[in-house]
């Protein structure tokens, strides 16, 4: 039972255009949540994170606005580079709990191919 | 350099035939986790520890052992492997909340695991 869910397996942007990746979770006891990219044959790497106190975090080129109501989060990358063709991650947490917060559930990823 | 280093890198292995992925981190961190990836899932996390001596399932425990006797190391054990685990698995190591960032975790380059 996936409870983190990217539903766009793939996208492809132009340089200089917004991408912006998808996800949905379904457990309302989730309170942060984050993105990681990840190129082909390396480890994720940690991209931005956001709790559920916030609607929005921004880092650089990268915000990722948080809507509780629908369950939703949204990566943006503006504007889109071709260093940013990778495969995103979404993950969510139950951050307040002492003792799980170290769980994480993913999501299934979405591959992002930014053309010239 | 910070990093979270694993052995092997690869391996072709028989079903039955214990096997042990190991995992080292030089940034005394913490907190340290074992996903798979497989296509169209993500990541799915195996087992994490939130210190040392002790460790948490994830969502998909099964079949594989952990370890955490020291703090700089989180080995994974596969005691009878069968083909369903053929993956790619990933450790991980991230502060804890009163040290840092929890979820800026930092990745290993991964082990692809085939067991015929």
């Amino acid at each position: 039972d996936q409870q983190v869910k990217q539903n766009s397996p793939s996208l492809s942007v132009q340089e200089g255009r917004i991408s912006i990746l998808n996800c949905d979770y379904t457990n309302s006891m989730f309170d942060y949540f984050l993105w990681y990219k990840k190129y082909p044959a390396e480890g994720p790497t940690f991209l931005i994170s956001i709790s559920s106190i916030k609607d929005k975090n921004e880092d650089g080129r990268f915000t990722v606005f948080l809507n509780k109501s629908a369950k939703h989060l949204s990566l943006h990358i503006v504007p889109s580079q071709p260093g940013d063709s990778a495969v995103y991650f979404c993950a969510a947490s139950t951050f307040s709990s002492t003792d799980s917060w170290g769980k994480l559930q993913f999501g299934a990823g979405t591959q992002v191919v930014v053309t010239p | 350099e910070a990093q979270v280093t694993q052995n092997p890198r690869y391996l072709i292995t028989v079903t039955g035939k214990k096997l042990t992925v190991t995992c080292s981190q030089n940034m005394n961190h913490e907190y340290m986790s074992w996903y798979r990836q497989d296509p169209g899932l993500g990541l799915r996390q195996i087992y994490y520890s939130m210190n040392v001596e002790v460790t948490d399932k994830g969502d998909v425990p099964e079949g594989y052992k952990v370890s955490r006797k020291e703090k700089r190391n989180f080995p994974l054990i596969l005691e009878s492997p069968s083909p369903n685990q053929t993956s790619l698995y990933f450790c991980a190591s991230s502060p804890n909340p009163w040290d840092g960032d929890p979820y800026e975790q930092y990745f290993g380059p991964g082990t692809r695991l085939t067991v015929t």
